[in-house]
């Protein structure tokens, strides 16, 4: 199984400063046949289901704000937030979908500062 | 609107059985894999099962395999999961999510609600 780790466990950031989580996989994620990651990102806020936000590590899904960006390839991934709001306190998941079992990360929690 | 509807959940003892359901609203419904995921009270995300858009090809977590079966009505637009064995450790919210291509190697872009399993007795 890939498992997938992330970095810090929980985040406080003060509004409009900047937020960063790292993702880690156990194996690359990438298929070499068409060179592209199979990682995504997704926000839960409380009592909501989570939200897909990054798919190819780094393709904004429909709708989602400018000041989510996905970057990273292999193994290493990061979700950045560039200057973060109030409606962006949630938990951040990663998930690979290159291998079944597809799995997620453990979490990264972002609150305000 | 595309949505994502689940129903069946429930309070079940200790080797009973449930079968949850996926009403989903979208379009050209067979033409994209389906999951679910669970995530219990408190804890993070974890896929149980995926189908194929037609429905043929199934793959499971083996922490339920032999114990779920997942399936799909295509001219319903409908999604099951029959739970059998149920252990405490199944407790959870399950979510069902459309892939977003017909394979199962997607990233999940619509979730449901979700509906909550307790197994307990």
């Amino acid at each position: 199984d890939i498992v997938m780790t992330q970095s810090p466990d929980s985040l406080s950031v003060s509004l409009g400063e900047r937020a960063a989580i790292n993702c880690k996989s156990s194996q690359s994620v990438v298929y070499n046949s068409n060179n592209k990651n199979y990682l995504a990102w997704y926000q839960q806020k409380p009592g909501q289901p989570p939200k897909l936000l990054i798919y190819w590590a780094s393709t904004r899904e429909s709708g989602v704000p400018d000041r989510f960006s996905g970057s990273g390839s292999g193994t290493d991934f990061t979700l950045t937030i560039s200057s973060l709001q109030a409606e962006d306190v949630a938990v951040y998941y990663c998930q690979q979908y290159y291998d079944t079992p597809l799995t997620f990360g453990p979490g990264t929690r972002v609150d305000i500062k | 609107e595309v949505q994502l509807l689940e129903s069946g959940g429930g309070l079940v003892q200790p080797g009973g059985s449930l079968r949850l359901s996926c009403a989903a609203s979208i379009s050209s419904f067979r033409s994209y894999a389906m999951n679910w995921v669970r995530q219990a009270p408190g804890k993070g995300l974890e896929w149980v099962s995926s189908i194929s858009g037609s429905g043929v090809s199934t793959n499971y977590a083996d922490s339920v395999k032999g114990r779920f079966t997942m399936s799909r009505d295509n001219s319903r637009n409908t999604l099951h999961l029959q739970m059998n064995s149920l252990r405490a450790e199944d407790t959870a919210v399950y979510y069902c999510t459309k892939a977003s291509s017909s394979g199962w190697y997607a990233a999940s872009d619509i979730w449901g609600q979700g509906t909550m399993v307790t197994v307990s007795s």
